[in-house]
């Protein structure tokens, strides 16, 4: 009964590849996000993204593409992966309307050779 | 854009001992300044939050302590315990409108038996 769920937790490729990484929620929320956290443990917004509208953070590549085949997936696919993409990415999720409380996957940790 | 300054970047302190985090911000939009706790290998979970209508929140061992006027807030840990060793983030509101959050670079915190 995992609330925010992401697949895989670890990946490995090489530069140039292009890859994707899935994010489901079973809490019902209607707003979603990714974020990219460094080895610095710095932790940024790259996407906000409910039904409506979507954030895209000024600093992200349009190398990067957040996909939502429904509410409860918000999925990242990277393109032409770069030694600087190597972080580990977290999805959330938060229901507009209530809490701000924002709930994290468990991350994924991409690592680009 | 939010600015948010968090301090110290690490901090030991010894069981039992009081640890101190604090943040700074810059704008806010909406007010909620929330605290989150990262462990190794593990995605941020909310700590304790605050909307600034008071200016102390507590829960447990954890309360949060804001200073509207100073655009600062504090988390203090009383009676620290080698559990709470952990990463800790401040976050603040991002912009008008916005439904993100600008999160502190993090506190490492080691509790030392």
């Amino acid at each position: 009964d995992t609330a925010v769920s992401q697949t895989p937790k670890y990946l490995v490729t090489q530069m140039g590849n292009d890859k994707s990484i899935k994010c489901e929620q079973n809490l019902g929320h209607d707003t979603m996000y990714w974020y990219k956290q460094d080895s610095k443990k710095f932790l940024k917004i790259m996407f906000s993204y409910n039904n409506k509208e979507l954030i895209i953070n000024e600093t992200v590549p349009n190398r990067f593409s957040p996909k939502s085949p429904d509410k409860a997936h918000l999925n990242l696919h990277i393109n032409s992966l770069e030694l600087g993409d190597s972080a580990v990415y977290f999805c959330a999720s938060r229901r507009t309307g209530g809490s701000h409380e924002q709930y994290f996957g468990p991350g994924t940790r991409l690592t680009v050779t | 854009q939010q600015q948010v300054k968090q301090s110290p970047q690490s901090l030991i302190v010894q069981k039992g001992g009081i640890s101190i985090i604090n943040c700074a911000y810059e704008n806010t939009a909406f007010d909620y300044f929330p605290w989150y706790q990262q462990f190794p290998g593990k995605g941020p979970a909310l700590l304790i939050a605050i909307r600034p209508d008071v200016s102390e929140k507590k829960e447990g061992r954890f309360t949060i302590s804001f200073n509207k006027s100073a655009k600062q807030f504090s988390l203090h840990i009383m009676d620290s315990q080698p559990g709470d060793s952990a990463t800790y983030f401040c976050a603040a509101p991002s912009g008008a409108g916005s439904y993100q959050l600008t999160f502190g670079k993090g506190t490492k915190l080691s509790v030392i038996p």
